[in-house]
């Protein structure tokens, strides 16, 4: 079946640097990529949609400028958090659909912690 | 805009017990709705699903039934393990167009032996 490789799986980094977190579909063309995140013990919130080849589209209250998302190919999508703060530690997933826009596959998450 | 209430947990059993998670949802049309699965430190792994009235989606031993007249997937399973500790998602996707799911809040189930 499909299948996402979410890399890393946890990272730690200190204030004011940037951490990439990459998703790659490995036997199907992402053609749309969505990316969530999660605080502890809450819901997967969205933070944007990419479409290969344009731009994202984040929603209502989510910093593009912070959150750079990246979907240059139809199989890897980035998400950059750039100048991380402790506010910003989270764990985020990615989820893809296909061109076909069969199912949703996700990414096995990225928990993020910033010292 | 479209939205999912989930019961809210912890919800905590003994093995063997029988599992009622609420799910209700608000939407135009006939969304389609999931249930997934969050294991500790792990991704979303999909559960079930049904994309119409009165489906039923069965996976594992859990079940749930599309009921457009009250506007709910409720999630059953008749007797459950340990190993379904995990935190549980529903979640539906609207008719239009290459839509993002929308979540419920979670609800996170432990057993015990």
């Amino acid at each position: 079946g499909a299948v996402v490789s979410q890399h890393p799986s946890w990272v730690i980094c200190k204030s004011g640097t940037s951490v990439k977190i990459e998703c790659r579909s490995l036997d199907f063309q992402a053609t749309t990529m969505f990316w969530y995140r999660q605080f502890p013990k809450q819901s997967l919130m969205l933070m944007a949609t990419s479409n290969e080849g344009s731009k994202a589209t984040y929603e209502q209250g989510v910093e593009k400028d912070k959150f750079l998302i990246n979907h240059a190919s139809l199989t890897l999508s980035t998400l950059t958090v750039t100048s991380a703060h402790p506010e910003d530690s989270s764990f985020y997933i990615c989820s893809a659909r296909d061109e076909r826009g069969r199912g949703y596959t996700f990414g096995s998450g990225t928990r993020l912690t910033v010292v | 805009g479209d939205s999912v209430t989930q019961m809210e947990g912890p919800v905590t059993l003994s093995e063997e017990a029988f599992l009622t998670i609420n799910c209700t949802y608000t939407a135009t049309g006939y969304p389609s709705l999931f249930w997934y699965v969050q294991y500790p430190g792990e991704g979303l792994q999909l559960l079930l699903k049904a994309t119409k009235a009165d489906d039923k989606g069965s996976n594992k031993g859990f079940e749930a039934t599309y009921r457009k007249e009250t506007t709910s997937f409720h999630l059953e399973k008749g007797s459950v393990q340990v190993s379904d500790s995990a935190v549980y998602f529903c979640a539906l996707r609207g008719v239009s167009g290459n839509t993002p799911l929308v979540f419920g809040k979670g609800t996170r189930l432990s057993v015990i032996a």
